[in-house]
């Protein structure tokens, strides 16, 4: 199928790490995506990988990809309040002419 | 600020009724989309324009018209929605080429509510 999937809800203390597991479909896609959609707003661009990486870094945000697997992970070092939102992981499917598939979207609440 | 501005914010709308959603993107992208956000379904894209023309109809039904005057510019017609649709209607837009076109930029949104 060209399901995206995802856990629908993580809660997590501010200052500890927060991870978010993404099953994939497509094992040719060339990017894997993780997009954020804060409270009211539409969704934003947070990362990507290429998809012959197994880890990318940027400051908070690590990402890790299991293509054996298809298994993407955001982990979200030092968990902060503005990180609550909804996380999206999304695909590129081939037989859709690579059109963005969307995961169900996973929702972060941070507490004090 | 993405770039990307959807008009209006919310929208309350009998079943009867005609309205219209605009976006507008100043990214200078050549591609823009439609997708629909429901409570508890995946996003779903519903249209694609690429440089004007329309290359992606996802089997939407007729009472949803896209218009796509320029690549600046983005309308949905609604015309005798049902109850069912409502939902945040999200415009996007990207640069397509090489990995260009997966990487979108998303409005705000419009939250629709069908009476």
């Amino acid at each position: 199928g060209e399901d995206v999937e995802q856990s629908l809800f993580l809660s997590v203390r501010e200052g500890d790490s927060s991870v978010i597991n993404c099953t994939y479909t497509d094992s040719s896609s060339t990017y894997l995506y993780w997009y954020k959609q804060e409270p009211g707003a539409g969704l934003q661009l947070l990362t990507y990988i290429f998809s012959n990486m197994d880890m990318k870094q940027d400051q908070r945000l690590t990402v890790l990809l299991n293509k054996k697997d298809k298994h993407l992970s955001l982990r979200i070092a030092d968990t902060q309040t503005g990180d609550s939102a909804i996380y999206f992981c999304a695909e590129p499917i081939k037989a859709a002419g690579n059109k963005l598939t969307f995961g169900g979207g996973t929702r972060v609440l941070v507490k004090p | 600020e993405t770039g990307v501005t959807q008009t209006p914010r919310h929208l309350v709308m009998g079943m009867t009724n005609k309205k219209s959603l605009k976006c507008e993107q100043h990214l200078g992208h050549n591609a823009m989309y439609w997708y629909k956000q429901s409570a508890k379904k995946p996003l779903e894209l519903m249209f694609v324009y690429s440089l004007e023309e329309r290359v992606e109809n996802n089997s939407v039904p007729s009472r949803f018209s896209p218009e796509c005057p320029n690549s600046s510019h983005l309308f949905l017609h609604l015309h005798t929605l049902q109850p069912e649709d409502s939902a945040l209607y999200l415009c996007a837009s990207s640069q397509e080429g090489p990995g260009g076109g997966e990487k979108l930029f998303f409005g705000s949104g419009t939250q629709l509510s069908v009476l």
